[in-house]
């Protein structure tokens, strides 16, 4: 999961498995949530998004879970690739503000 | 189209000075936002412009500062720097104002402060 320390969590799979990421976001009326994915030397990229009213919804290679009782949003990617190798984190929105977690750095071994 | 780009990439300062970042958003994009990336504390928010007006700001102090110019492009100023002012300075833009969702980020400029 994401924390606010200096060492990000990470995470090594292999390519081809599935890889799960974790966030524990703060507030429990936050009602939308982003999952990002930052490559070295880059800017975050917008992956997914999930509003409060789902729990469940899937992109290309990717779902994101949305646990509101536990306050927990997790990234799952399916066969990952070695491109796909890099910092993620998660954002959530309430009082009109976006706040942002640390991230978890994810390495796909060959 | 060009993506958002940032200048200048890398920058050295010492404490007490005070530092210019550029930031050219999308063409076609109106709104640019401004956040700070450490390692402790993640991607915070500090400000967005959209058509030269600022229409959001994040929890910083009146040390940063920024303002954009009718072409979109947006500049940020952080006076009397600090040590802790070192990191990772992103600018994003989006067509909308406050559209998140579709922000396109810079790769960034970052700032060493000693």
């Amino acid at each position: 999961g994401e924390n606010v320390g200096l060492h990000l969590p990470t995470l090594s799979v292999q390519e081809g498995d599935n890889s799960i990421i974790n966030c524990a976001y703060s507030n429990s009326a936050s009602d939308y949530f982003i999952w990002y994915k930052q490559e070295s030397g880059k800017g975050p990229q917008f992956i997914i998004d999930i509003r409060s009213n789902m729990d469940k919804r899937q992109g290309q290679r990717v779902t994101v879970l949305l646990n509101k009782t536990v306050k927990h949003l997790s990234l799952q990617i399916a066969a990952t690739q070695p491109g796909d190798s890099a910092v993620y984190f998660c954002a959530e929105n309430y009082g009109n503000q976006f706040y942002f977690g640390t991230g978890t750095s994810l390495t796909v071994i060959p | 189209k060009a993506g958002v780009t940032q200048t200048p990439r890398y920058l050295i300062k010492t404490r007490g000075q005070q530092v210019t970042l550029s930031c050219s958003p999308i063409s076609g994009h109106r709104s640019v936002s401004w956040y700070q990336q450490t390692p402790g504390q993640g991607l915070q928010f500090l400000f967005e412009y959209f058509s030269e007006t600022q229409r959001n700001k994040g929890n910083f102090p009146g040390r940063f500062s920024g303002r954009q110019f009718s072409n979109s492009r947006s500049e940020m100023n952080v006076s009397t720097l600090e040590l802790g002012d070192s990191a990772l300075y992103l600018c994003a833009s989006s067509s909308l104002a406050g559209g998140i969702n579709e922000q396109y980020f810079g790769p960034g400029t970052r700032l060493t402060v000693t």
